[in-house]
């Protein structure tokens, strides 16, 4: 079965710590890993990784993919308390139709 | 400015009485997907249209079901709501072509009373 698996599962940090976040997967035929922001509301894309080493930067959020050991991270670096949110990582499976998402990782940035 | 669009953001319903949540796309997009997401946990596929195709996920409830009348607009009907439908409930659409990024609707969040 298709799985994707995010940890830790909640993350309290400081303003201004730099945080990892982890995203392991098993997903048949596996293409591409997406990562995406939940504030109250609904996921908004943040990236995708398709080809292993290399990083993905936006900003203080830079994700790399390893596919040989099938996981992914996200980076913050200089966390800000507008980056408290849930972020969930996500595989299509059925070629590009079906995303399988992570748990989600609650990351609270206390000022 | 393209987007997906759900209605409502708030609904209530009672419990046992029959409840319709909208979706609409401005995307142009083959794909249109339902997923319901409780608290604290991750977005569960409910059902998707790939154009008209409709593909139900093994463990969609009978009570689930889901209308797509055209490519722009997608709806989900709850037959007789229980209190543990009580969820956010997520349309997002996709090209369906190799790019699976997903676009997300602001979601509704279903209480049943």
């Amino acid at each position: 079965e298709d799985k994707v698996v995010q940890s830790p599962l909640s993350l309290v940090v400081h303003e201004g710590d730099t945080v990892t976040l982890n995203c392991s997967y098993e997903v048949t035929n596996f293409r591409s890993l997406l990562w995406y922001k939940q504030e109250k509301k609904a996921p908004t894309f943040l990236f995708m990784l398709t080809s292993s080493g290399i990083e993905k930067k936006s900003g203080r959020l830079s994700s790399i993919l390893d596919k040989k050991e099938l996981f992914s991270i996200l980076n913050i670096t200089a966390t800000q308390t507008g980056d408290s949110a849930v972020y969930l990582c996500a595989a299509p499976r059925q070629g590009a139709q079906k995303l399988v998402f992570g748990q989600g990782t609650r990351l609270t940035i206390n000022p | 400015d393209a987007m997906v669009i759900q209605n409502p953001r708030y609904q209530v319903t009672q419990f046992g009485k029959p409840v319709t949540l909208s979706c609409s796309q401005t995307l142009n997009h083959n794909v249109m997907y339902w997923y319901q997401q409780k608290s604290s946990q991750a977005p569960k596929l409910l059902f998707h249209y790939y154009d008209k195709d409709f593909n139900n996920e093994a463990d969609t409830p009978d009570n689930f079901q889901s209308r797509r009348p055209n490519t722009s607009f997608c709806f989900l009907d709850i037959r007789s709501p229980g209190l543990g439908d009580a969820a956010m409930y997520l349309c997002a659409t996709s090209s369906g072509t190799a790019v699976p990024e997903a676009f997300f609707g602001q979601g509704t969040r279903l209480t049943v009373v």
